[in-house]
């Protein structure tokens, strides 16, 4: 049963345009949201999270988009460069315990020069 | 420079041999994990531990264990190595607050079972 989907395995984009990465949730328990981006033989990097009590943050040129209601957010990357080209995990945690984090399987963005 | 260390960074392995994966963090972090990636499957969470001399199970557990005798130190065993433990395997660390940070992760180590 996964909770957090990227149902996007890939996504080609243009250098200069929007790259839009999108992922729900099934957990209603999830309240925390993060980001991670993974080049190849390296471990992922941590790039940008949101609190359930948000609805958008933003970090230079990458914001992260939640629509709780929908159970969806979704990472805009403006304007895309080729260096932004990697895999990038969805990830969420809930309330309570300890710090679990579940990620989801990962989209690979190609920014094409 | 700072972060989390994992040894080695390929192993090849025979079926029913065994092996320690170390995780060394120099960050003064709580919590440690292990994960596997593997193709369509996203990281999974194999076991974890909220500090020193505490070890939990996470989400696939089953084959693996693990020990924190020291803070900076995470250690996977694997007993008895089966081909389904073919994966990439990742350390990480946090602080225990979920405030901002995330995960610090290990560059991984690439293990295949034959």
């Amino acid at each position: 049963d996964q909770q957090v989907k990227q149902n996007s395995p890939s996504l080609s984009v243009q250098e200069g345009r929007i790259s839009i990465l999108n992922c729900d949730y099934t957990n209603s328990m999830f309240d925390y949201f993060l980001w991670y981006k993974k080049y190849p033989a390296e471990g992922p990097t941590f790039l940008i999270s949101i609190s359930s009590i948000k609805d958008k943050n933003e970090d230079g040129r990458f914001t992260v988009f939640l629509n709780k209601s929908a159970k969806h957010l979704s990472l805009h990357i403006v304007p895309s460069q080729p260096g932004d080209s990697a895999v990038y995990f969805c990830a969420a945690s809930a309330r309570g315990g300890y710090q679990k984090v579940t990620f989801g399987i990962g989209t690979k963005l190609q920014v094409i020069p | 420079n700072a972060g989390v260390t994992q040894t080695p960074k390929f192993r090849v392995l025979k079926t029913g041999q065994s092996m320690t994966l170390l995780c060394a963090q120099d960050m003064n972090h709580e919590y440690m994990y292990w994960y596997r990636q593997d193709p369509g499957m996203g990281l999974r969470l194999i076991h974890y531990s909220v500090g020193e001399g505490t070890t939990a199970k996470g989400e696939v557990p089953d084959g693996y264990n693990v020990s924190r005798l020291k803070k900076q130190n995470f250690l996977l065993g694997l007993e008895s190595a089966a081909p389904s433990q073919t994966s990439v395997y990742f350390c990480a660390s946090s602080y225990p607050s979920r405030a901002n940070y995330g995960y610090t992760f290990g560059s991984g180590t690439r293990l295949t079972v034959v």
